[in-house]
């Protein structure tokens, strides 16, 4: 159980253009989930927390307009960087929460996907 | 400010030799403690959640324990498959749903 994946794995583009990243729960519900990027060797940097059905909850110093997330449904949420550079290469991991568990005993966990390395060109 | 510092940064063990991480917190209200394993170029895997002072669990040769400053992730025998960085975060009641993760403790078992 608990299994969250990510779609595309990994992704080359060239300078100027926009990539989405999918994330979904494949098995349990999830009204929130979050969106991390990790640079080599340090840990990962919460982004912003992606609500279904509602407006995104960004960090600070993360654009928005740059980095939009949707979060249509309780098994999916989105990514796409807009007008992507050099400097966005990275990896980008989402988590989700499991409602089920949450209103069962209150469980917290985040459960991660395998993470999308994310090359601009 | 809620903070998260591991120790140390780097661990290399023999196989089959004990040892532990360390995970140092500092939050305006723990509401819990979460120990993560992540693989190079892989998401963090889940390995346990500790709520309050005391409280212990244990997964094959990992045991993970907590007070009101600190937690330890025990290895005992350890084998080269145990090898991964070690990810300590914390949430706080203050913090809505977000977790705030430690730096990791890299860990690599010679056979």
């Amino acid at each position: 159980g608990a299994v969250v994946s990510q779609h595309p794995s990994r992704v080359i583009c060239k300078s100027g253009t926009s990539v989405k990243i999918e994330c979904r729960s494949l098995d349990f519900q999830a009204t929130t989930m979050f969106w991390y990027r990790q640079f080599p060797k340090q840990s990962l940097m919460l982004m912003a927390t992606s609500n279904e059905g509602s407006k995104a909850t960004y960090e600070q110093g993360v654009e928005k307009d740059k980095f939009l997330i949707n979060h249509a449904s309780l098994t999916l949420s989105t990514l796409t960087v807009t007008s992507a550079h050099p400097e966005d290469s990275s990896f980008y991991i989402c988590s989700a929460r499991d409602v089920g568990l949450a209103a069962a005993w209150g469980g917290n966990e985040q459960f991660f996907g395998p993470g999308t390395r994310l090359t601009v060109l | 400010e809620d903070q998260v510092t591991q120790s140390p940064e780097a661990l290399r063990l023999q196989e089959g030799e004990s040892s532990s991480l360390n995970c140092s917190y500092t939050v305006s209200g723990l509401r819990g403690l979460f120990w993560y394993r992540q693989d190079p170029g892989k998401g963090p895997e889940f390995l346990f959640t500790l709520y309050s002072a005391g409280e212990e669990k244990e997964k094959e040769r990992l045991k993970a324990t907590l007070t009101k400053k600190e937690s330890f992730l025990h290895i005992t025998a350890p084998k080269p498959e145990d090898s991964a960085t070690y990810l300590c975060a914390v949430q706080a009641y203050s913090s809505a749903s977000k977790i705030i993760f430690g730096s990791g403790t890299r860990l690599s078992i010679r056979p």
